[in-house]
């Protein structure tokens, strides 16, 4: 089994700041790993996610992400951020093998963007 | 593709009732999943369902959650009696294959209140 710990449960940061929203995995077998965005009052859409490859995943709205597997995480960060990127953050974790598990959830981030 | 369709948005209901959830997953998509989202828990899988049949029910509750999916294009999650403990916002989502495991869509959710 796997999995997730968001350091993080609030980061409150200005508009136009840098960002990072941390997440740190275990498991004992390989991952993917994944960023989810929650709006207010709405379900959760994928941000980015990391397979394979390049260890810096870049995503949709200007977020990207980097694997670092001997520290075991998957930190968001966003080098400028707006408003609109008030949400709560998920990270998540799924063994390589789509196993039964499926997709384990962090806790949550909740952004909160100052003007 | 409107994307995957929950029913209803809110459901308010008194100890004891019978509540169904609905879920139409998005056409093409063999995996369904069945979520359960409050402060206290996070984000919890509570089933999931490939080709329509249940895989892993582990994460449901108790007796009282029950979940079908008839056809590919409708699964229920039903909590029969409901308790004030059940008040959680549910969502679904689905997604494509088993390489497909990490890109789940969800649905908007559906806010349950047990009073």
């Amino acid at each position: 089994a796997q999995s997730v710990t968001q350091l993080d449960s609030q980061v409150p940061v200005f508009e136009e700041a840098p960002v990072e929203l941390r997440c740190n995995y275990s498991s004992s077998v390989s991952v993917y790993l994944f960023w989810y965005v929650q709006y207010p009052n709405q379900g959760l859409q994928l941000l980015l996610k990391y397979l394979s490859g390049s260890t810096l995943v870049k995503g949709i709205n200007g977020f990207e992400a980097e694997f670092n597997k001997s520290q075991t995480s998957f930190h968001l960060r966003k080098p400028s951020v707006h408003i609109s990127d008030t949400a709560e953050y998920f990270c998540a974790v799924s063994d390589q093998g789509g196993g039964a598990d499926g997709l384990t959830f962090g806790k949550g981030t909740h952004l909160i963007i100052q003007p | 593709d409107a994307g995957v369709i929950q029913s209803p948005r809110h459901e308010v209901t008194e100890m004891g009732q019978e509540v169904t959830l609905r879920c139409k997953p998005i056409s093409g998509h063999d995996y369904l999943f069945w979520y359960r989202q409050t402060m206290m828990r996070g984000l919890e899988l509570l089933i999931y369902f490939n080709n329509n049949v249940p895989i892993d029910d582990s994460g449901m509750p108790e007796d009282r959650f029950s979940a079908k999916m008839p056809n590919a294009s409708f699964s229920t999650l039903k909590i029969q009696p409901s308790e004030p403990r059940d008040s959680a916002v549910y969502f679904c989502a689905s997604s494509h294959g088993l390489a497909g495991w990490g890109e789940q869509f969800f649905g908007p959710g559906t806010r349950l209140t047990v009073l």
